[in-house]
């Protein structure tokens, strides 16, 4: 099956530092989304990109979507305490005829901010 | 605006005993998704439903698992003789018709069911 590999796995930044993570895959996706889990929540989406090569901002988060669409990335700029979480990419690959739209998600990279 | 809602939020159950989780999606989406993730691990796809359709189930083990979406009331992922592997959080994720038409995939998700077997 489909795997996407997220790096780094866990991160411990300094409060106001930016912050870069990202995913690659071998299979190509139609669409790479961000989300945010807090412990004990469900993931909040962040950021969507639906084309290749497209760069998408939401407040301090940008994201981009690779140009061989196989690879996105997140930063993060100027990183307060209510970062701390753990953001997943996730991947969408949509299989024609069958109709199916199930994400596959990375493991997850484990933000920690020290004030 | 109510997001996705799930119930209950913590689920314990003996070994042999069955599980069922609901998710009411978001006004107005009529696609919806449930996913398992186990502890420090990311989210992975189980079954897909429309309104009285399983779209598709390729995630789901075949056997004690079934999903469902009625014409009325929330969707049900039921579990039969849970086993202590079962323990997982289950999420519901849902999504408006027009993204899928559109092909954009957004998912949206609910707080999720923490299930415990002992």
């Amino acid at each position: 099956g489909q795997q996407l590999n997220q790096s780094p796995q866990s991160m411990f930044i300094q409060e106001g530092e930016d912050v870069s993570m990202n995913c690659t895959s071998s299979s190509i996706f139609n669409t790479w989304l961000w989300y945010k889990q807090d412990p004990g929540e469900g993931p909040v989406l962040l950021i969507a990109l639906y084309k290749a090569g497209e760069l998408t901002s939401n407040g301090r988060l940008t994201a981009q979507f690779g140009i061989t669409r196989k690879d996105s990335f997140l930063n993060i700029s100027a990183s307060i305490p209510s970062d701390v979480g753990i953001y997943f990419c996730a991947g969408l690959r949509i299989y024609s005829g069958a109709g199916s739209y199930q994400l596959t998600f990375g493991k997850g990279t484990k933000l920690s901010v020290i004030p | 605006n109510a997001g996705v809602m799930q119930n209950p939020r913590h689920l314990v159950r003996r070994r042999g005993q069955e599980a069922r989780l609901r998710c009411s999606p978001m006004k107005g989406h009529s696609h919806v998704y449930w996913y398992r993730q186990l502890p420090e691990e990311g989210l992975k796809f189980m079954v897909y439903l429309q309104k009285e359709n399983i779209i598709d189930e390729s995630g789901m083990p075949k056997e004690r698992f079934s999903a469902e979406f009625p014409k009325e009331g929330p969707s049900i992922l039921r579990i039969q003789q849970v086993v202590r592997g079962d323990s997982a959080a289950y999420f519901c994720a849902s999504s408006p018709w027009r993204v899928q038409r559109e092909g954009r995939g957004e998912q949206f998700f609910g707080p999720g069911t923490r299930l415990t077997v002992l």
